[in-house]
């Protein structure tokens, strides 16, 4: 089982240009969440999926879109990055079911610089 | 809204001595979830501990455990005999259940712990 995976490690981006962040778990989980980590604010949830076919706002969803393709995959994408979105990325998985731990495993992240 | 707050930013320890990482909280709510996440400088995020606040006994895990108080939200973390390897940042998490919830995490801020030979 490889977890929760992530795609780049590494990204820069001049102001304006788009990407897309690529999130993959094998471990059959349900709900899927992208968080963004800064310095001195601890991790901030910008969008979840708690089932397959949906998305919901978490508290700093602005310049973000997110795509849950399958049960496997979520993806984050800036259209028009600002260097406000200058920012360490994590993806995150939980089973989802009624009576699991609640426990959210973590990919390794993605270190985005907008320049 | 739910808030977590950690008020020490950085704090060091020596080798093999016992340290405590404070956590509050804010909730109206009756039933939640505590996490303390360890996050080494490979910024992996590995689950430390968990306490349900239904239950009245403190969570343990091998050299970590908790101190749970719940009239007070407090959630603090004590790391015994502590070691090289648990250099880290020290991320306190908070989540309400329920299907409507959605699963979602609110973190403190961190603290940097830093373990001296």
């Amino acid at each position: 089982n490889a977890g929760v995976t992530q795609t780049p490690k590494f990204q820069v981006l001049k102001t304006g240009q788009s990407m897309t962040l690529q999130c993959a778990q094998d471990m059959n989980h349900n709900s899927m969440y992208w968080y963004r980590q800064d310095p001195g604010m601890g991790l901030r949830l910008i969008y979840y999926s708690a089932s397959e076919g949906t998305t919901d706002k978490g508290e700093v969803p602005n310049g973000y879109n997110v795509s849950r393709l399958n049960k496997r995959e979520f993806s984050l994408r800036l259209e028009s990055a600002a260097p406000s979105q200058t920012s360490v990325y994590f993806c995150a998985s939980r089973p989802g079911l009624a009576g699991s731990s609640y426990e959210q495993y973590f990919g390794p992240g993605t270190r985005l610089t907008v320049t | 809204a739910q808030t977590v707050t950690q008020s020490q930013p950085e704090m060091s320890v020596q080798e093999a001595e016992t340290v405590t990482l404070s956590c509050t909280y804010d909730t109206s709510e009756s039933n939640y979830y505590l996490f303390w996440y360890k996050q080494p400088p490979s910024r992996q995020m590995i689950l430390v501990i968990r306490q349900e606040a239904y239950k009245q006994q403190n969570a343990t895990e091998n050299r970590f455990s908790v101190n749970f108080q719940k009239a007070a939200k407090s959630f603090s973390l004590k790391i015994s005999d502590s070691q090289l390897g648990d250099t880290a940042m020290y991320f306190c998490a908070f989540m309400k259940p329920g299907r409507s919830q959605g699963g979602k995490l609110i973190f403190g801020q961190g603290t940097e712990l830093s373990v001296k030979p």
